[in-house]
């Protein structure tokens, strides 16, 4: 398995522009969670989804942040429209149901609005 | 609640050094625990895991052991290395929940 795949891996946009995040996570994990990390607030989980539905998005910072999973191998972050703070590095992971399984992260994307 | 408290980077070692990130937990309910280490530019990658009390997870070198008593999953090595310079999260997951709950994290720096 090739694992979670994120793109882009770096993103470099001016403040106010649509940014889209793609992820697709490994095949047969049934939960999909997006995490934002950066220096000052450190990992912070933005949302889950669970079989494709949206289970607690509670940590959306605002509006300007959706999140859709259309199927069970894809899911977006959308942010419109970008502001300079939300620069930071944007992590997709996966995982089975259960406790004791833990994620898998993607590589991440590095956003950097201007 | 749910709650992992890690000690406070920068932990930093000469390599070879012992290596000991202290992390204890709280729980409602019965926790799976993790350490999870980030390479500079990379994601979180599993280190290694323990399901139930008294298990000793392991890999690359690392060990931690699930301390029920004590409520903690310290991560040790016995001989860093400069390619273990990353951060540690020490996380945990209790049935009934989808979600991780992490640590914030210790950055291990080893110099040569």
């Amino acid at each position: 398995d090739a694992g979670v795949i994120q793109s882009p891996r770096h993103e470099v946009t001016e403040m106010g522009q649509e940014v889209t995040l793609r992820c697709k996570p490994i095949s047969g994990h049934n939960s999909l969670f997006w995490y934002r990390q950066t220096m000052m607030r450190g990992l912070e989980l933005l949302i889950y989804f669970n079989n494709n539905v949206p289970i607690d998005d509670s940590g959306m910072p605002e509006d300007r942040f959706s999140a859709k999973m259309p199927n069970a191998s894809f899911s977006t972050l959308k942010i419109q429209p970008s502001e300079p703070r939300d620069s930071a590095v944007y992590f997709c992971a996966s995982s089975t149901s259960g406790a004791g399984h833990g994620y898998t992260f993607g590589s991440g994307t590095r956003l950097t609005v201007v | 609640g749910n709650s992992v408290t890690q000690m406070e980077g920068p932990v930093t070692l000469s390599e070879e050094a012992f290596l000991t990130i202290n992390c204890t937990y709280t729980a409602t309910g019965y926790p799976s625990l993790f350490w999870y280490v980030q390479y500079p530019g990379e994601g979180l990658q599993l280190l290694l895991k323990a399901t139930k009390a008294d298990d000793k997870g392991s890999n690359k070198g690392f060990e931690a052991t699930y301390r029920k008593e004590t409520t903690s999953f310290h991560l040790e090595k016995g001989s860093v290395q400069v390619s273990d310079s990353a951060v540690y999260f020490c996380a945990l997951s209790v049935s009934g929940y989808s979600t991780l709950t992490f640590g914030k994290g210790t950055m291990l720096l080893v110099s040569p």
